[in-house]
């Protein structure tokens, strides 16, 4: 089942300009993570949030996590042409054991020069 | 580089070929997983291994056969596939269960086209 929900699932914007892409899960989380995904590759881990926590940066990267909303937020600021990728949310939820990371169907960003 | 490895890159097989993917991670990590990703769908968790023992199917067609001989290795046997099962297959491997925020390592992914 599909755990975590991209919004919007395509965005453009111009080089400079900050990205923001929302994450919607279903179920209890203990943590939250974005990856990111160029074109035909592997993914990349960028962040990873707790379910206590409510904001976290790294670098250019901020992220949100609103547990009563069952929601989260990735922002890209000053974005680059190099950031254009997919970009996905994952969540450790959907089963007791919690040895999975399910992920949504990610939002593809592209950045114009 | 992320210290998981896949190979082939790219695969093209008929229905009735049997082939392999193989995967491997010298991290010394203690999971690993298989992920198919389709066009235009969420990737879907296929296989998870814990120390070397299955431990989701996620109800996999049986065409589908993994193996992981040691806790370095995974390998996704192939044999009559379909022309749907055409996708971007991708390997990770973990140190910890992402219940406790253990982050995935991903592989390049093999690329795979049934023709």
């Amino acid at each position: 089942s599909q755990q975590g929900e991209e919004d919007p699932q395509a965005l453009s914007i111009q080089e400079g300009e900050n990205a923001t892409m929302n994450c919607s899960y279903k179920t209890s989380i203990n943590n939250l993570q974005w990856y990111r995904q160029n074109s035909g590759r592997g993914l990349v881990h960028l962040i990873l949030i707790r379910s206590n926590e409510r904001e976290k940066h790294s670098g250019r990267l901020r992220v949100t996590l609103d547990t009563s909303k069952k929601s989260s937020s990735l922002l890209i600021t000053a974005s680059r042409a190099a950031d254009t990728a997919s970009y996905f949310c994952a969540t450790d939820a959907d089963n007791n054991a919690g040895n999975m990371l399910t992920f949504g169907g990610g939002t593809r960003l592209m950045v114009k020069p | 580089e992320t210290g998981v490895t896949q190979t082939p890159r790219h695969l093209v097989m008929g229905m009735t070929n049997k082939k392999s993917l193989k995967c491997e991670q010298h991290l010394g990590h203690n999971a690993m997983y298989w992920y198919k990703q389709s066009a235009k769908k969420p990737l879907e968790l296929m296989f998870v291994y814990s120390l070397e023992e299955r431990v989701e199917n996620n109800s996999v067609p049986s065409r589908f056969s993994p193996e992981c001989p040691n806790s370095s290795h995974l390998f996704l046997h192939l044999h009559t596939l379909q022309p749907e099962d055409s996708a971007l297959y991708l390997c990770a491997s973990s140190q910890e269960a992402p219940l406790v925020g253990g982050k995935a390592f991903f592989g390049q992914g093999t690329r795979l086209t049934v023709v």
